[in-house]
């Protein structure tokens, strides 16, 4: 069976802070790791994709990934209260490019 | 900046209709997908689409379900008889052509209610 897993949360920390959201999968040959946000009653957002080990940033978020440990994870930097959201981890585990999502982590950003 | 839309936001129906759902692509991508979220529940694959015919479709995708690219834009997810549990958020994602990137972008959603 291929599985994301992630911790459901609610992950609550101060406005300023770092917020780190992991995730692990089942699959060890997925080469595609993507981090979508989703708002409450809204339709998933994507905000980083990553295919190699190592760190990708963009603005406030880095996505680090390491194949080995079948993990990838994200940062948000300078959180803030709009961060506030369910992001969910996503990976493609075969040739069909279907996306099979955990079950996302709730992030609480305290003003 | 394009997008993916879909129509309607909302459909409520009689268990045992037929409803389609709609979507519009972003207008270069030639990859296409229906996902399904219950209600607290994860966001799940039903079909992929390409070149005018289904490349994978779940085990949820049974035969009360199809999908169809009717002309160059509009891509529909059917379902001809409608139950209960079909009541979900049905999300729309499509894809651009080439190896280099797999990122999938979702339309707004319908919310499905099957009373």
């Amino acid at each position: 069976q291929k599985e994301v897993e992630q911790n459901s949360g609610p992950l609550s920390v101060p406005e300023g802070a770092i917020a780190s959201l992991n995730c692990t999968y089942s699959d060890r040959g997925s080469q595609s790791f993507f981090w979508y946000r989703q708002y409450s009653g809204k339709s998933p957002e994507l905000i980083m994709s990553i295919y190699s080990n190592g760190d990708k940033e963009d603005g406030r978020f880095t996505a680090q990934l390491n194949k080995a440990s079948q993990y990838v994870s994200l940062l948000i930097r300078d959180s803030q209260p709009s961060d506030s959201a369910t992001y969910l981890c996503a990976v493609i585990m075969d040739s069909s490019y279907k996306l099979i999502f955990g079950s996302g982590t709730r992030l609480l950003v305290r003003p | 900046e394009p997008e993916v839309t879909q129509t309607p936001s909302h459909q409520v129906t009689q268990m045992g209709q037929e409803v389609i759902l709609r979507c519009v692509p972003i207008s270069n991508h030639l990859y296409f997908y229906w996902y399904r979220q219950i209600l607290g529940q994860k966001v799940e694959f039903l079909v992929s689409f390409y070149n005018n015919e289904i490349s994978e479709k779940s085990e949820i995708f049974d035969d009360q379900f199809s999908v169809e690219r009717p002309d160059g834009s509009n891509f529909t997810l059917k379902i001809r008889s409608t139950k209960l549990e079909d009541s979900a958020m049905y999300f729309c994602a499509s894809r651009e052509p080439g190896r280099g990137s797999n990122e999938q972008f979702f339309g707004p959603g319908t919310r499905l209610t099957v009373l």
